[in-house]
């Protein structure tokens, strides 16, 4: 079965403080994402990448930047935390274009 | 641009009972493809089908259903005698490519369903 795992389930940070949000699969895939979900917004695409090093702004990149250093891993970072970056993060990945996504557990990060 | 509308908000129901989820879907491509994701409260989505924009074709898998008329622009989803695990956020998609392409998926804004015992 495809696995993406997600480093935390929950993560509560102070404002102005720098967060790594870890997102890991093990199939090999070439694409993944990051998307924020939001109650009544839905899941709205903040970065994806196609490739090792390569990575892509999605509808809602402000205050937020990605690292794909290595294929199975792609990292969301939040330079300096807000409070309105309060949300739950999903992250997923797909083995091509003509595959299904497969998501991650979620981390829910609220920002005090 | 892709727009997907979930106009329900929140429904509830007796378990038993059918309910019907509606998706109206906005796009410009001639090849398109329809998801629908379900979210249980452990937060993960997981997915629930696919379709292309070529297939019309009704698509039945246990008590799930699903009718997709492009002269109406709609996905919509049928849960028959719903039941108690039934109920979780459902998530209705949109995307160019099968996989979601190399732009994602553009979601609509979720129709928590909710199933009463």
């Amino acid at each position: 079965d495809v696995k993406v795992t997600q480093s935390s389930r929950y993560l509560v940070k102070r404002t102005g403080e720098k967060v790594f949000l870890e997102c890991v699969q093990d199939m090999d895939h070439e694409n993944m994402f990051w998307y924020r979900q939001d109650p009544g917004l839905g899941l709205r695409l903040i970065y994806f990448s196609y490739d090792v090093k390569m990575k892509e702004k999605g509808d809602i990149p402000e205050g937020y930047s990605v690292s794909r250093e290595k294929k199975e891993r792609f990292s969301l970072i939040l330079e300096s935390a807000s409070t309105n970056q309060t949300s739950m993060y999903l992250c997923a990945s797909v083995a091509g274009h003509n595959y299904e996504q497969y998501f991650g557990p979620g981390t829910r990060l609220t920002v005090t | 641009a892709q727009k997907v509308t979930q106009a329900q908000t929140e429904i509830s129901v007796v378990e038993k009972e059918d309910v019907t989820l509606d998706c109206v879907y906005e796009t410009r491509d001639t090849t398109y493809y329809l998801f629908w994701y379900k979210q249980p409260p452990s937060g993960e989505l997981v997915f629930l089908i696919r379709r292309n924009s070529f297939d019309e074709q009704n698509e039945i898998s246990g008590r799930y259903s699903w009718n997709f008329q492009k002269s109406t622009s709609s996905f919509n989803f049928t849960i028959t005698a719903s039941q108690v695990v039934d109920s979780a956020v459902y998530f209705c998609a949109l995307s160019d490519a099968p996989g979601g392409g190399a732009d994602g998926l553009t979601f609509g804004k979720g129709t928590h369903l909710i199933i009463q015992p």
